[in-house]
């Protein structure tokens, strides 16, 4: 079982058009982070969330951390195609071994011209 | 330069070879990270360390070592290679307030035949 499930697993759209990722699990965590990912590159640390509700914006992007801090959403504001590439949500379970980050399989965006 | 190296970038070898993996970074960071990424998987923690003197297992380690040889280098080993360990590999860092990989190298494909 996936401890952290993102969805949808491939999104593919046009220019301009908003859209929204997500990161859903049973367990609470302490924190929550947003990577992403182009190929041939490493992934890129985006946001840290940390307090249930905290919304955190960054330029187009907009990230979410709910309330029981189970779960956590990226929203992304008319799509540019640089914006392409595989977004990855990751965190430490409250209680979990510190350094131990648990990542989801990603979602895979592709934003075309 | 990159903040964050790792060489070999691409590495193809045989089943039974012992393998090393380095990873050096200028962050100046304490903490240091492995990780394997498969498709499908996600990312999947291999070890850490906090600083020079402490090394620490992650959810895979089974089959890996890794030395901490100055706070600048952590390398990783595979001292006999299996073709289920063919994998693309990060290095990653982070600062002391964070306990979270920050900074991610950009892998080394390895491949065991």
């Amino acid at each position: 079982t996936q401890l952290l499930e993102q969805s949808p697993q491939f999104l593919s759209i046009q220019e301009g058009e908003n859209l929204t990722v997500y990161c859903n699990s049973s367990s609470v965590f302490s924190s929550l982070q947003w990577y992403r990912q182009e190929p041939g590159e490493g992934p890129v640390l985006l946001v840290t969330v940390v307090t249930g509700g905290e919304v955190k914006k960054l330029k187009r992007l907009t990230f979410q951390f709910g309330d029981a801090r189970k779960d956590s959403s990226l929203h992304i504001t008319a799509a540019q195609p640089g914006d392409t590439g595989l977004y990855l949500c990751a965190g430490v379970r409250r209680g979990g071994s510190q350094g131990n980050l648990i990542f989801g399989k990603g979602t895979k965006l592709s934003v075309k011209p | 330069d990159a903040d964050v190296t790792q060489t070999p970038r691409n590495r193809i070898t045989k089943t039974g070879k012992r393998i090393m993996l380095e990873c050096s970074q200028t962050k100046g960071h304490d903490r240091m990270y492995w990780y394997r990424q498969d498709p499908g998987l996600g990312l999947r923690l291999i070890y850490y360390s906090f600083d020079v003197k402490d090394i620490n297992k992650g959810e895979i380690s089974d089959g890996y070592s890794v030395s901490r040889q100055a706070q600048a280098k952590f390398s990783l080993s595979l001292e006999s290679a299996i073709p289920n360990q063919t994998a693309l590999y990060f290095c990653a860092t982070s600062d002391r307030v964070s306990n979270q990989p920050q900074h991610f190298g950009d892998g080394t494909r390895l491949s065991i035949l």
